[in-house]
């Protein structure tokens, strides 16, 4: 199957900084990217969707200024967790796909673990 | 909104014990269906998918899962589990309308002992 990366596998960074986090499709171009966000012992609940070159549509509840996502390029999709609190330490995982339709596969990455202290 | 319920946070069984992992889904629309894997250290994996067709659908590594429209479920099965199976499993829906949207459930963590 296709791989998908991201990184850093791990962060940590002080309150009040910022982090971005790379997700690249490896072996083919996404032009669809996800972002997930899963909580200890609970499943991923998504939190924006881009299509490259386009800005991110971003689920009900979270913050577009606070979670900004670029996704400038078929292979590549940022998230920049901004003036990050301890909240928002959680385990955040992209996933990449070909094409706009559904019945493409998602093909996710291994997920990057961000603790704010 | 849609969401997706799994019976069961933890099941442990033995090798060669069958497998049944219960999900269903609230959503009055039509939607697509998906198990997703998440062995230990790993990412996701897909296991299987229903779009539409033939309601009981085969996947990988000897799983399969059956579509009852009328009951809103979307059960995974393996007759015979092995230790390699140790896992956590994902049931995940979209609606065929949205398309892009993944809900996923619970998870369920499954061990299977030698």
């Amino acid at each position: 199957g296709a791989v998908v990366s991201q990184h850093p596998s791990r962060v940590i960074c002080k309150s009040g900084t910022s982090v971005k986090i790379e997700c690249r499709s490896l072996d083919f171009q996404a032009t669809t990217m996800f972002w997930y966000r899963q909580f200890p012992k609970k499943s991923l609940m998504l939190m924006a969707t881009s299509n490259e070159g386009s800005k991110a549509t971003y689920e009900q509840g979270v913050e577009k200024d606070k979670f900004l996502i670029n996704h400038a390029s078929l292979t590549l999709s940022t998230l920049t967790v901004t003036s990050a609190h301890p909240e928002d330490s959680s385990f955040y995982i992209c996933s990449a796909r070909w094409g706009l339709v559904a019945y493409n596969e998602q093909f996710f990455g291994p997920g990057t673990r961000l603790t704010v202290l | 909104a849609q969401s997706v319920s799994q019976h069961n946070h933890h099941v442990i069984l033995s090798e060669a014990a069958s497998l049944e992992l219960g999900c269903n889904y609230s959503y009055g629309g039509t939607v697509n269906l998906f198990w997703y894997v998440q062995y230990p250290g790993q990412h996701l994996q897909l296991l299987l998918k229903y779009f539409s067709g033939d309601p009981l659908v085969k996947g990988i590594k000897g799983f399969e899962a059956e579509f009852i429209k009328s009951k809103f479920s979307f059960n995974l099965r393996k007759p015979s589990v092995q230790w390699s199976d140790t896992a956590e499993y994902f049931c995940a829906v979209t609606p065929r309308a949205a398309g892009n949207k993944l809900t996923f459930g619970g998870g369920t963590r499954v061990l299977v002992k030698p």
